[in-house]
């Protein structure tokens, strides 16, 4: 199957600092990624959607301004957390779509970025 | 209610024992199904895909959705230890951009 890599694998930063996450497709083009927040014991949650060369489209009630997303190439999105604060303390993992294949539903997941903001 | 309902366990099982896993749903649009497994901290990985109502078999995994109960499962045969982890099931109307809505999630212990 495609591979999808994040990096990098847990952050820790302090409060008030940002940080970027990176997400890749390493052996497929991806026109549309996707980024997830999971808190322990629960359900993937949708932030944003991400098309390549496009802005993304954010779920309702998350802040675009402090989840910056962008997805300048067919094979890389990236997301930064702006003055990030302890509850932004999450498992961020990305996934990606090549709309182009037909296969419309199999989404390939990277394995995750754990983010602790102290 | 939620779209997606399903009981996150924990579900703990002997080796070898057949599991079934469960999700309902609420939307009768949902016309795709998917089985995800994921292994603590790491990402969902697709195990079973399946198309409107029916069954589908794929070695010891076993996929059947019931649309007129709205109820789908994820039957795994002689379960394994290296089976233990949590199983999240994903569902998706067709048109639009098929982003999928996802259960909790069920976490599985097989033990030896």
């Amino acid at each position: 199957g495609a591979v999808v890599s994040q990096h990098p694998s847990w952050v820790i930063c302090k409060s008030g600092t940002s940080v970027k996450i990176e997400c890749r497709s390493l052996d497929f083009q991806a026109t549309t990624m996707f980024w997830y927040r999971q808190f322990p014991k629960q359900s993937l949650m949708l932030m944003a959607t991400s098309n390549e060369g496009s802005k993304a489209t954010y779920e309702q009630g998350v802040e675009k301004d402090k989840f910056l997303i962008n997805h300048a190439s067919l094979t890389l999105s990236t997301l930064t957390v702006t003055s990030a604060h302890p509850e932004d303390s999450s498992f961020y993992i990305c996934s990606a779509r090549d709309m182009r294949l037909g296969s419309y539903n199999e989404q390939f997941f990277g394995p995750g970025t754990r983010l602790t903001v102290l | 209610q939620k779209e997606v309902e399903q009981d996150p366990g924990p579900l703990s099982v002997p080796e070898g024992a057949i599991v079934s896993l469960n999700c309902t749903y609420s939307n009768s649009a949902f016309q795709y199904f998917m089985w995800y497994r994921q292994y603590s901290r790491k990402g969902p990985e697709l195990l079973m895909y399946t198309y409107s109502s029916g069954n589908k078999e794929d070695g010891r995994f076993t996929a059947q959705v019931d649309k007129s109960s709205k109820y789908i499962s994820l039957f795994i045969r002689d379960s394994q230890p290296s089976d233990s982890a949590t199983y999240l099931c994903a569902m998706s109307a067709a048109g639009g951009s098929y982003i999928p809505t996802f259960g909790r999630g069920t976490s599985l212990i097989v033990h030896p």
